[in-house]
């Protein structure tokens, strides 16, 4: 199946330091979403986009859905230890006429304190 | 309190044994999902589900199978086909076509 290339594929940062990572792809999608999982649990959606160019915030955490539809890039701002996790990034291709989504290989973060 | 849960959290299965994990949800969605993954890396779709007796295979169906009699429900099984079945095992539900999906907390199968 069709898969998003996600980068980086790892990050080791400080504590305080700002994070980013995106996805991207040479298909066009109709909406965006980002998730974080913890070990051992399910994802948790972070933040959902639906319209080229939109930006969203949720806390520390800011996304933004590409002006081309083939892109989008989460910021974490002032990273703390309880960010550490995987991150993943999902598209639903415009083409498509289900639900079904298109997931990222994920980002590992970790956060040295 | 509203959402997805999945059970076992662990399983084991023998060789040639199938195994039937459970997937239910209560926010009234009419699309479920299974989603297979694996260590280091993304989610890979098994099968999804509409709407109630009727799904569609995703990317990995082979060696799987599922039923939706029910639109809270949605189990999979695990046949004994599915040479590498180890893995972790997310069900996942939206609303409809565009909404976002949510996930449960997981499955992981585990071959003695």
């Amino acid at each position: 199946g069709q898969q998003l290339n996600q980068s980086p594929q790892s990050m080791f940062i400080q504590e305080g330091e700002d994070v980013s990572m995106n996805c991207t792809s040479s298909s066009i999608f109709n909406t965006w979403l980002w998730y974080k999982q913890d070990p051992g649990e399910g994802p948790v959606l972070l933040i959902a986009l639906y319209k080229a160019g939109e930006l969203t915030s949720n806390g520390r955490l800011t996304a933004q859905f590409g002006i081309t539809r083939k892109d989008s890039f989460l910021n974490i701002s002032a990273s703390i230890p309880s960010d550490v996790g995987i991150y993943f990034c999902a598209g639903q291709l415009l083409s498509s006429n289900t639900g079904k989504l298109i997931f990222g290989q994920g980002t590992t973060l970790q956060v040295k304190p | 309190d509203g959402g997805i849960t999945q059970s076992p959290k662990y399983l084991f299965r023998k060789e040639g044994q199938n195994v039937t994990l459970s997937c239910e949800q209560n926010l009234n969605h009419d699309a479920m999902y299974w989603y297979r993954q694996d260590p280091g890396q993304g989610l890979r779709l098994i099968y999804y589900s509409q709407i109630v007796n009727d799904f569609q295979k995703g990317d990995i169906a082979e060696g799987y199978s599922v039923s939706r009699e029910k639109k809270e429900s949605f189990p999979l099984t695990v046949t004994s086909a599915q040479k590498n079945p180890t893995a972790f095992y997310l069900c996942a539900s939206n609303s409809g076509r565009f909404e976002t999906q949510y996930f449960g907390p997981g499955t992981r199968l585990l071959v003695l």
